[in-house]
């Protein structure tokens, strides 16, 4: 079965450090990875996503993932973090086409930028 | 032009009472969703839709009934509201559901049950 875990609920970053949110995943596939963003009081939207192409996973605002199969993680990084990127943010694993393509969230991680 | 659209996106209501919330998508999209995201911030999936036929139902208590009259609309009704049913429903819908589909989600409607 797919699961994800993400490495702490809260993370705080000075403005301008490096971010690095963590996120393991379990899946008994090849799994489709996903980073969504929440800004607060709004849905969700896609930050970046992995489908088994390029091991390293560029998306929007300057965030990218890297899939690491031997370590079964997608962790999320941004070189210097900016106060908009704070929101919370989800790292999601789907199910295959036979199981409905289900999307399986993370716990979210809270990211704080002080300035 | 809002993409996944939810009506209302605040309700607050008794105890027992039965409300709607509504959604409407104007991407073309096949498949469409309903998530429960908790005081916590989890995310739940609840049921999901393909080209108005259900596909995923996951353990949810039968008070909650989606209805998709076409696949550009998934409404979620609830009967009987408990407290714990207090929550931020978000709809969301994607092309397909091969599980590489990118999801659209909704702003999300906050419900309070006192």
């Amino acid at each position: 079965a797919q699961s994800v875990t993400q490495l702490g609920s809260h993370v705080s970053v000075s403005e301008g450090a490096l971010v690095l949110l963590r996120c393991n995943y379990s899946s008994s596939v090849p799994p489709y990875l996903f980073w969504y963003v929440q800004y607060p009081n709004q849905g969700l939207q896609l930050l970046l996503k992995y489908t088994s192409a390029a091991t390293l996973v560029k998306g929007i605002n300057g965030f990218e993932a890297e899939f690491k199969k031997s370590e079964t993680s997608f962790h999320l990084t941004k070189p210097s973090a900016h106060m908009s990127d704070a929101a919370e943010y989800f790292c999601a694993v789907s199910l295959p086409y036979n199981q409905g393509g289900k999307l399986i969230f993370g716990q979210g991680t809270e990211l704080s930028v002080k300035p | 032009d809002t993409a996944v659209s939810q009506t209302p996106k605040y309700l607050v209501t008794q105890m027992g009472n039965d409300k709607s919330i509504k959604c409407e998508q104007n991407l073309g999209h096949d498949t469409m969703y309903w998530y429960k995201q908790d005081s916590k911030k989890f995310l739940k999936i609840m049921f999901s839709y393909n080209n108005k036929e259900l596909i995923i139902n996951e353990t949810v208590p039968n008070r909650f009934s989606p209805k998709s009259p076409d696949k550009a609309h998934l409404n979620l009704h609830i009967n009987s509201l408990e407290l714990g049913d207090s929550a931020v429903y978000f709809c969301a819908s994607s092309p397909g559901h091969s599980g590489a589909n990118v999801l659209t989600f909704g702003a999300g409607s906050r419900l309070t049950v006192l």
